[in-house]
């Protein structure tokens, strides 16, 4: 079964620090790993999507690394802003045996708060 | 853009009531899925459909039930409403799911349900 794990849970930074979240999963056999923004009261926002045969993508002040072998993803925000602030989930995507669907596996997210 | 929309987005039931989640999407996606957000967890699927008259479980359907009559709406009903089932729940669509497909899920705001 995949497992997927987002550390730190929680963190607060000041206005302009460079900062890295971190996701981990336990089974390499995915399709494509995703990053998500969740604002409260809101629902998801794809911020990037990493494909199994891709390193990296890069949006803007945000980029996210795959090293598939090893299971792990970094979402790099450069120059944070008060304005980033909110949670960010982790998603894999693999497909299940006797599925038809690649269905996603989420971590419990990381909630970030930047300061004025 | 209306995109997908989820009514209510607040509902306070009593055990052992029942009711209906509603969501519709304008974006003529084939694929659309019910996902549940329990405290500082990830979202867990609960239904999917691939189009309309075709639906399936996904990891934590008891309790659940679903219907797909047409492309737009994707409803999800509580017969028997139990404790264990207040979460916030988003639903979510997609144009093709093919489990190596890179399209990004769309998802709606959330109806955050208490059951006491």
């Amino acid at each position: 079964k995949q497992e997927v794990t987002q550390i730190p849970a929680a963190l607060s930074v000041p206005e302009g620090e460079n900062l890295v979240l971190n996701c981990s999963f336990t089974d390499s056999a995915i399709y494509n790993l995703q990053w998500f923004r969740q604002d409260p009261g809101k629902g998801l926002t794809s911020l990037l999507l990493i494909q199994s045969s891709q390193r990296e993508q890069t949006s803007g002040r945000l980029n996210a690394s795959l090293d598939k072998s090893s299971g792990r993803s970094t979402l790099y925000i450069a120059a944070s802003q008060p304005g980033d602030s909110a949670t960010y989930l982790c998603a894999v995507k693999r497909k299940d045996r006797g599925s038809t669907l690649g269905r996603l596996y989420f971590g419990r997210g990381t909630q970030l708060t930047v300061w004025p | 853009n209306a995109g997908v929309t989820q009514t209510p987005k607040f509902r306070i039931l009593k055990i052992g009531q029942s009711m209906t989640l509603q969501c519709t999407q304008d974006m003529n996606h084939n694929y659309m899925y019910w996902y549940r957000q329990d405290p500082g967890m990830g979202l867990k699927l609960i239904y999917y459909s691939v189009g309309a008259g075709i639906t399936d479980k996904g990891e934590v359907p008891n309790g659940y039930n679903v219907s797909r009559s047409t492309t737009e709406d994707f409803p999800l009903r509580l017969e028997l409403a139990a404790p264990s089932q207040t979460s916030v729940y988003f639903c979510a669509s997609s144009y093709k799911e093919a489990p190596y497909s890179n399209q990004p899920q769309h998802f709606g705001d959330g109806t955050r349900l208490s059951i006491l």
